[in-house]
């Protein structure tokens, strides 16, 4: 168990609707990484914040959207959804802004089935 | 941008021998860190082992080394004594110095036989 937790472990919905997945990262850590793991892209970062600021961004589609809030929770925000837009969604979260020589640790992952 | 290839997608090894896993980078930066991500049949990423760029030595945990050949932008994962638990997707994965975001490569399946 990496203390990162994400809900829903899975999510089965529509073409066109909106969804809203949520990530909590380990006790203390300050930044939270969004990554898409699908059939046909394999592993993309998405986006990247940094004590409720984006830091990085880096493939995100713009019907995609996250935040971090507060309390250091982060959600990403999917609308209009495609069939292909059907993956494993990952959060990870560390404790600094980012490099190398800040460890991200993975949650479990949302699966997410647009039908 | 940086790439990562890892050209073996299926590998087999047997109970208590020993596997290599290959990775291959293309990078034009002299700071980066390279890592091995484990991802079993659970679909947790877990991290395996870790190696910063400016270091010479090959980074070692337990039963996990790498090969990590600068010049040849080549990060090799040797497996010893494979257990049955080994069994797993695994990623090579870069990180730039000060960047934010992992690069994974495709993954090597890693089945391990009786």
């Amino acid at each position: 168990d990496s203390g990162v937790t994400q809900t829903p472990k899975h999510l089965i919905t529509a073409t066109g609707q909106r969804v809203t997945l949520r990530c909590s990262p380990r006790s203390g850590d300050l930044s939270v990484y969004w990554y898409q793991q699908s059939l046909d892209q394999g592993l993309q970062f998405l986006i990247q914040y940094y004590n409720g600021e984006e830091r990085a961004k880096g493939n995100i589609l713009e019907r995609f959207s996250a935040q971090q809030f507060p309390d250091l929770h982060s959600e990403l925000n999917l609308s209009s959804l495609e069939l292909g837009d059907s993956a494993l969604y990952f959060c990870a979260s560390s404790v600094r802004t980012g490099g190398g020589s800040d460890t991200q640790y993975f949650g479990p992952g949302t699966r997410l089935t647009v039908l | 941008a940086q790439t990562v290839t890892q050209s073996q997608p299926e590998m087999s090894v047997q109970e208590a021998e020993t596997v290599t896993l290959s990775c291959t980078y293309d990078t034009s930066e002299s700071d980066y860190y390279l890592f091995w991500y484990k991802q079993p049949p659970s679909r947790q990423m877990i991290l395996v082992i870790r190696q910063e760029a400016y270091k010479q030595q090959n980074a070692t945990e337990n039963r996990f080394s790498v090969n990590f050949q600068k010049a040849a932008k080549s990060f090799s994962l040797k497996i010893s004594d494979s257990q049955l638990g080994d069994a797993a997707m695994y990623f090579c994965a870069y990180d730039h110095g000060t960047a934010s975001k992992l690069t994974f490569g495709t993954g090597t399946r890693l089945q391990v036989t009786l």
